[in-house]
């Protein structure tokens, strides 16, 4: 049994620019939250997707979108990059939209400069 | 809305003793309650969760957690703490019905040899 896997581990990029992270869930999970944890702070919740469709929304503005894919693997796109986004950015899978658990993978680090 | 406390930054404590790491909650309805460790550098790693049933819950890694209504509290607990539990802790709830997670802000636990 896979676990969830994240990708890139690290990144930088410049104010202002696009930015793709990917995550896969694990097997036979079908629901993806992804969370922002900024340095110091505990994650805050983005938004959840289940069966390709967006299940809930936390209060981050329209340039945090994401995809989900047939195949349950999930992307967080964030457009616009602020120095503020600079953060430790989590993907959580789980069997369903409640699901008593959610497996974390171990975050993409992205530095905004 | 739901929200989780961890009132204190850091919890020393020499190996070998008892550990304790504190957490309160305020949410609408029944709770989902748990805890997270994460390592430097790396993504939540899954102790332990409350969703109904007995009080006491036995998680991993020797770690229980007592929930507790009256108080709305659900601190985390290791009768004989080792130095490889230095780690930051997390607490965080859901309510039933809901699909996202509440973190607090993280405890720093240090373990002194």
């Amino acid at each position: 049994e896979t676990g969830v896997t994240q990708s890139p581990t690290h990144l930088i990029k410049t104010r202002g620019q696009q930015v793709t992270l990917r995550c896969s869930s694990q097997s036979g999970h079908n629901t993806v939250s992804w969370y922002q944890q900024a340095l110091g702070q505990g994650p805050q919740f983005i938004f959840q997707y289940y069966r390709e469709e967006e299940n809930g929304r936390g209060n981050f503005p329209p340039r945090f979108s994401g995809l989900q894919f047939p195949n349950y693997s999930s992307e967080l796109n964030v457009n616009a990059l602020e120095l503020d986004d600079s953060a430790l950015y989590l993907c959580a899978s789980s069997l369903d939209r409640q699901g008593g658990g959610y497996t974390f993978g171990s975050g993409t680090r992205l530095t905004v400069v | 809305a739901q929200s989780v406390a961890q009132p204190e930054d850091q919890v020393n404590v020499a190996e070998g003793n008892p550990l304790t790491v504190k957490c309160t909650y305020s949410v609408s309805g029944n709770p989902y309650l748990f805890w997270y460790v994460q390592y430097p550098n790396r993504g939540l790693q899954f102790l332990l969760k409350y969703i109904t049933g007995d009080n006491l819950v036995k998680g991993s890694y020797g770690f229980e957690a007592e929930f507790n209504k009256s108080q709305t509290s659900f601190h985390l607990k290791k009768p004989s703490a080792l130095v490889s539990d230095s780690a930051l802790y997390f607490c965080a709830v859901r309510p039933y019905g809901n699909n996202r997670l509440a973190f607090g802000k993280g405890n720093q636990v240090v373990v002194i040899p």
